[in-house]
């Protein structure tokens, strides 16, 4: 079957950094995706790693490892406004081509 | 450029009732998806359109649920009776090709009593 773990919830303080893990399972790998939805806002695109390594685009990175079905979003310069759920997504092409979301991560930044 | 944007942002029917979801995607964007998320969970597939062509359903629950695009261009999404457990949130997302960007809508919110 296909899967994604992520943990549920992360906290951490202002100017901290803080990094989201994802573990994934899908027989038809294309890439893995990041998204960042505020509560009752709309997904929004974050990054997208299609090979092994690390994309960055200011003060949001994410890695990725095929090798090992895993990969993680990097925040770093935490700011209050970057509270909010964050999803890894991978896309598949088994029987299809289609986008496999996580249940999120539910990050909090405290001041 | 207009955003993916969903009617009505919140529904509110009781079971057995019907409801229609709509999407209109963003200008030129030939993939448009449907997907829910439900009591928290993971943000899931159902449907994608490649113009007025339905490429995958497979994600679509059952027979109750029924998405159109005709002309390629804006989408419904039809419950049929609604139950229960269709409550949840209803995200429709677009993109230009298959493998672009998806961008999302805000979502609309049923629930069903």
């Amino acid at each position: 079957g296909q899967s994604l773990e992520q943990p549920s919830e992360v906290t951490a303080v202002e100017g901290a950094i803080v990094q989201i893990n994802c573990t994934y399972q899908t027989s038809g790998f294309y890439g893995l995706s990041w998204y960042q939805q505020h509560d009752g806002g709309a997904p929004t695109f974050l990054s997208y790693n299609a090979l092994d390594g690390l994309e960055e685009t200011g003060r949001f990175s994410s890695f990725l490892s095929r090798s090992d079905s895993y990969g993680y979003l990097l925040l770093q310069e935490l700011q209050m406004k970057d509270s909010a759920s964050y999803f890894c997504a991978v896309r598949d092409h088994t029987g299809g081509f289609k986008t496999i979301f996580g249940a999120g991560t539910r990050l909090f930044v405290k001041a | 450029e207009a955003g993916v944007t969903q009617f009505p942002s919140h529904s509110v029917i009781e079971k057995g009732q019907t409801v229609t979801l709509r999407c209109d995607p963003i200008s030129g964007h030939d993939n448009l998806y449907w997907y829910r998320r439900v009591m928290g969970k993971e943000i899931k597939f159902l449907l994608h359109f490649v113009k007025e062509s339905k490429q995958d359903e497979s994600g679509m629950p059952n027979n109750r649920f029924l998405a159109e695009r005709t002309g390629g261009t804006y989408s419904t999404l039809k419950v049929q009776p609604a139950e229960l457990e269709d409550s949840g949130v209803y995200f429709c997302a677009s993109s230009r090709t298959r493998e672009g960007i998806q961008y999302f809508g805000a979502g609309t919110r049923l629930s069903v009593l």
